[in-house]
């Protein structure tokens, strides 16, 4: 079955450092979001991304977020500079589109873990 | 913001017990989804609802959509070790972006 892939696994870094998490969503799909999730709770939406722009985004997601789809594979998430309290999980999801006739679903990564000192 | 509150918050239970966890919103929404999320993965799909009273299986998993459209309950029949993970409900909101419960962590005693 086909997934969507992300790298690393696992980010330290220190604060006020820039990160970029990368990701390949499945080949055909054609919307891109990112999800975090701190350590015990619930998965939290960052961000939409749709037809090379960001569609809809959160709170969270302000001017230190930055997403970008440089080529036709990869999707990054970067933080310009980190804070501790951008410690979390980081979900990279993707979908063909959301029209139920088809029963299409969205995709999770297995997500970045972030660890900021 | 939109208030989705899921319960219980954790279960812990014996192999071969069934499982009930439910969810209630503030609000009315069209599309309610069930995600169970292993330890160090991302959430994967169970079950998709997509109308008020409907009732979905899968599996040993069974779903059903509140007829008022702010509630829904998930129930896991015949418990295995396996099934232990975190469950949450999630709602897809009209800009098709996902709203997450707080989970329910599921442990299962063999």
């Amino acid at each position: 079955e086909p997934e969507v892939t992300q790298t690393p696994s696992h980010q330290v870094t220190q604060m006020g450092q820039e990160v970029i998490l990368r990701c390949v969503p499945i080949s055909n799909h054609l919307y891109f979001y990112w999800y975090r999730q701190i350590l015990g709770q619930k998965v939290e939406f960052l961000v939409s991304f749709y037809n090379n722009e960001i569609s809809e985004k959160s709170e969270i997601f302000d001017d230190q977020f930055s997403v970008e789809r440089p080529d036709g594979s990869n999707f990054t998430l970067k933080i310009r500079s980190t804070k501790l309290e951008d410690s979390a999980m980081y979900f990279c999801a993707s979908t063909v589109n959301f029209i139920r006739a088809t029963n299409e679903k969205l995709f999770f990564g297995s997500g970045t873990q972030l660890s900021v000192l | 913001g939109q208030q989705l509150n899921q319960s219980p918050q954790s279960m812990f239970i014996q192999e071969g017990e069934d499982v009930s966890m439910n969810c209630t919103s503030s609000s009315i929404f069209n599309t309610w989804l069930w995600y169970k999320q292993d330890p160090g993965e991302g959430p994967v799909l169970l079950i998709a609802l997509y109308k008020a009273g409907e009732l979905t299986s899968n599996g040993r998993l069974t779903a059903q959509f509140g007829i008022t459209r702010k509630d829904s309950f998930l129930n896991i029949s015949a418990s295995i070790p396996s099934d232990v993970g975190i469950y949450f409900c999630a709602l897809m909101d009209s800009s098709y972006k996902l709203i997450f419960g707080s989970g329910t962590r599921l442990l299962v005693r063999p």
